[in-house]
């Protein structure tokens, strides 16, 4: 079965810019997604089609995805940016979602 | 302002059944895919079944296949997961989502707040 790959945990200083990868096979032939999830809530859609910011999120979320590696990158990080962050795929009729990433911000 | 509302958890003993709801609200629900995921405690994002706008295709993780069937009624603007032969690695926060289009290689732009299913006996 596909699997998508994301460090467990990045930090980063308030004001730096984050990067937070996710591998899987081909995963550029793919579009990728980005979801985040503060601590008691539900995920919510940051990226989507590898790029695209849906309505309300800030510009500062930005994503890439090419090769192997999709990116989601968070420039001037905010404390209110420390969440889990998820990537998600599809392969074939599936849905597949990387194990997430602890960002910290301090 | 979109909204799904999740209900249908709560307390089961192993090898029980639940029916879980999602009911949609200020969406033309019939025109999206519906997902479900769920959380275990502590743990990441696992996605157990999509159902296209229509209903008329489904899929599932592998590990559900066979022991959870996804469903829709847009008559209802809900969506449904009836979860049989339930196992205590079942516990967990199932959510529903709505992708942004008719359902295949869509994300998933709005979540419930989820429900709360716990398999002990």
């Amino acid at each position: 079965s596909y699997e998508l790959t994301q460090p467990p945990s990045v930090s980063v200083s308030p004001g730096q810019t984050a990067s937070i990868t996710c591998s899987g096979n081909r995963l550029g032939d793919k579009y990728a997604s980005w979801y985040q999830q503060q601590p008691g809530q539900s995920p919510v859609l940051v990226i989507y089609q590898d790029t695209k910011r849906p309505s309300g999120i800030p510009e500062r979320f930005s994503g890439s995805n090419s090769g192997n590696t999709a990116t989601l990158t968070i420039s001037g990080t905010q404390a209110m940016d420390e969440a889990d962050y998820y990537c998600q795929a599809w392969d074939s009729s599936t849905v597949v979602f990387g194990g997430g990433t602890k960002l910290t911000v301090l | 302002q979109v909204q799904l509302v999740e209900s249908g958890g709560g307390v089961v003993q192993p090898g029980r059944s639940l029916k879980l709801s999602c009911a949609a609200s200020e969406i033309t629900f019939g025109s999206y895919g519906m997902t479900w995921v769920r959380q275990a405690p502590g743990q990441g994002l696992e996605w157990m079944a999509v159902v296209s706008y229509d209903g008329s295709e489904k899929y599932y993780v592998d590990s559900v296949k066979g022991r959870f069937t996804v469903s829709r009624d847009n008559s209802k603007n809900t969506a449904y997961l009836q979860l049989n032969s339930l196992r205590p690695e079942d516990t967990a926060v199932y959510y529903c989502a709505k992708a942004v289009g008719s359902g295949f290689h869509d994300a998933f732009d709005i979540w419930g707040q989820g429900t709360m299913v716990t398999v002990s006996s």
